[in-house]
C-alpha cells in the first residue's frame, strides 16, 4: 500500500498568520491518465471530514480561497494563507491513484 | 442538497454481526460509486470497501475481506455493509462517502455510525 506521511503532526499557529502542511507519498501519485489524485480533507472537532482540495490544487465549492494545494509526484503541500479560528481541526491528505486508497495520519491545527 | 445518512451501528460482542445502512438523497444515487471509510476513536481514516455505481465492481480492504459484504439498492437509494465475525479492531465510526471529482475522491460524507465491538 502507498504510505502517506504528513508533517508536522501538530501545528500551533497565530490567527492571521500562514500555515503549511506537508504530505509525502511512498510512490508517485501520477496516474496513467496523467492526473494526480491527491486530496486534502479538513475535519473540525466533532464533525465529519470535508474535502477542501482534489487533484492536488482544485478547490471545492465553498472552500475559502485562503486554502491552496500544490505539489507533484510524491511531495504535496496544503497552505492556509491567513489562519482563522474556524480553521482549527485535523487535516488529512489522501491518495486515490493507487489501490487501495490511503490517508495520511493527520495534522492537528490549533491556535496559539 | 446531497445527503448521506448512516444507521445500524451499535455495541456488539466479538464474533458478532451488524448490518450498516446508508440512505442517500439529493443526487442521482445510481450514477455514483459509494465507499465506506472508518475512523477508530481518536485515530486516522481507513478505507474499508467500495461499490461501483451499478454494483458490478466491489472491493474490500484486506483487513475486512471475507468478513464484510457491501451491497446497494439503486431503486431505494440505499447502501449496506454486512459485517460478520467482528473484532475489537473493527471498533470505529463508519462513514458512507460518495466518490466524486476523481478517482477515489470523496466529495460528500455522512455523519457516521459508531460500531463498538466489546465483550
Amino acid at each position: 500500500d502507498v504510505v502517506m506521511t504528513q508533517s508536522p503532526l501538530s501545528l500551533p499557529v497565530t490567527l492571521g498568520q500562514p500555515a503549511s502542511i506537508s504530505c509525502r507519498s511512498s510512490q508517485s501519485l501520477v496516474y496513467s491518465d496523467g492526473n494526480t489524485y491527491l486530496n486534502w480533507f479538513q475535519q473540525r472537532p466533532g464533525q465529519s471530514p470535508r474535502r477542501l482540495i482534489y487533484k492536488v490544487s482544485n478547490r471545492d465549492s465553498g472552500v475559502p480561497d485562503r486554502f491552496s494545494g500544490s505539489g507533484s509526484g510524491t511531495e504535496f503541500t496544503l497552505k492556509i494563507s491567513r489562519v482563522e479560528a474556524e480553521d482549527v481541526g485535523v487535516y488529512f491528505c489522501m491518495q486515490g491513484t493507487h489501490w487501495p486508497p490511503t490517508f495520511g495520519g493527520g495534522t492537528k491545527v490549533e491556535i496559539k | 442538497e446531497v445527503q448521506l445518512e448512516e444507521s445500524g451501528g451499535g455495541l456488539v460482542k466479538p464474533g458478532g454481526s451488524l448490518r450498516l445502512s446508508c440512505a442517500a438523497s439529493g443526487f442521482t444515487f445510481s450514477a455514483y460509486a459509494i465507499h465506506w471509510v472508518r475512523q477508530a476513536p481518536g485515530k486516522g481514516l481507513e478505507w474499508v470497501s467500495s461499490i461501483s455505481s451499478s454494483g458490478r465492481y466491489i472491493y474490500y480492504a484486506d483487513s475486512v475481506k471475507g468478513r464484510f459484504t457491501i451491497s446497494r439498492d439503486n431503486a431505494k437509494n440505499s447502501l449496506h455493509l454486512q459485517m460478520n465475525s467482528l473484532r475489537a479492531e473493527d471498533t470505529a465510526l463508519y462513514y458512507c462517502v460518495r466518490e466524486g471529482g476523481g478517482r477515489y475522491s470523496y466529495d460528500y460524507w455522512g455523519q457516521g455510525t459508531l460500531v463498538t465491538v466489546s465483550s
